[in-house]
C-alpha cells in the first residue's frame, strides 16, 4: 500500500507571496492532519480534516487554511507569506478521526523556505 | 494548559547499552500515548502505543511504561545501535470540547549511539 504522499518537497516563495501544498493519505484513511515543525517549536498542529470537514484546529493565524476533497486529499494554503513561515509542513494520514487510537502514518513533508 | 515534556538534552549512549526516554505529561489525563521515531528532514514513524490500562508494552529491543500516578512514560531501547540514532517524539492525545482527540507532540529527545 503506499504511503502518504506530499508535493511539492521542497519550495521556494518570498514574503507577501501565498503557497498550495499538497497531500495524499493513505488509501483508505479518512482523516488529514497538517502540521509545521521548526527547530525551536517541534511539531505544532494546524488542523485536521476528516470527510472533508475541519475537525481539530490549532492556534494559527487565519492565513494558514486547509481543505480537504471527497477523495481525502487534502490542500493547505498559506496566503501573505512571512520570514516565519519557513518550515518543515508535514501531513499526517490516519485511519479514523476521533477513533479509540490515532495513529498517523506521516509523509515525507515539505519544505518551504520565505526568502 | 495541558502539557508535555521531554529530556531538553539530547542522549548520547555507548552502542549494546539501554537507552531510556523520558515523557511527563500535565494538566490533563490522556487513555493512551504514543512514541514516534524521527529521523532528521523526514516525518515521524510510529513505534509503538500504549494504553492508561497497560503498565508496560514491548516490542522487540523497544521497551515503553506509562504510569498514571506520576504522569510518565518512559521508553526503552535495549542493546542500543547506532541505526538507533533518531530524536524521538511523545505523543499523547487531547480531547477537545468537541470530543474530537488531537495529538500533541513534546519536543522530542535527541539520542545518538556511539559505535
Amino acid at each position: 500500500k503506499a504511503g502518504v504522499t506530499q508535493t511539492p518537497r521542497y519550495l521556494i516563495k518570498t514574503r507577501g507571496q501565498q503557497v498550495t501544498l499538497s497531500c495524499s493519505p493513505i488509501s483508505g484513511h479518512r482523516s488529514v492532519s497538517w502540521y509545521q515543525q521548526t527547530p525551536g517549536q517541534g511539531l505544532q498542529f494546524l488542523f485536521e480534516y476528516f470527510s472533508e470537514t475541519q475537525r481539530n484546529k490549532g492556534n494559527f493565524p487565519g492565513r494558514f487554511s486547509g481543505r480537504q476533497f471527497s477523495n481525502s486529499r487534502s490542500e493547505m494554503n498559506v496566503s501573505t507569506l512571512e520570514l516565519g513561515d519557513s518550515a518543515l509542513y508535514l501531513c499526517a494520514s490516519s485511519r479514523r478521526q476521533g477513533g479509540r487510537t490515532d495513529t498517523q502514518y506521516f509523509g515525507p513533508g515539505t519544505r518551504l523556505t520565505v526568502l | 494548559s495541558q502539557k508535555i515534556e521531554q529530556n531538553s538534552e539530547a542522549l548520547n549512549i555507548q552502542e549494546g547499552k539501554t537507552a531510556t526516554l523520558t515523557c511527563n505529561y500535565t494538566n490533563y489525563s490522556p487513555a493512551y500515548l504514543q512514541w514516534y521515531r524521527q529521523d532528521p528532514g523526514r516525518g515521524p514513524v510510529f513505534l509503538l502505543l500504549i494504553r492508561e490500562n497497560e503498565k508496560e508494552k514491548r516490542k522487540e529491543r523497544l521497551k515503553v511504561t506509562f504510569d498514571t500516578t506520576l504522569k510518565q512514560s518512559l521508553f526503552h531501547i535495549t542493546a542500543s545501535q547506532p541505526a538507533d540514532s533518531a530524536t524521538y517524539l511523545c505523543a499523547p492525545p487531547l480531547l477537545n470540547a468537541g470530543n474530537n482527540r488531537k495529538l500533541i507532540w513534546g519536543l522530542g529527545t535527541s539520542l545518538a549511539v556511539n559505535p
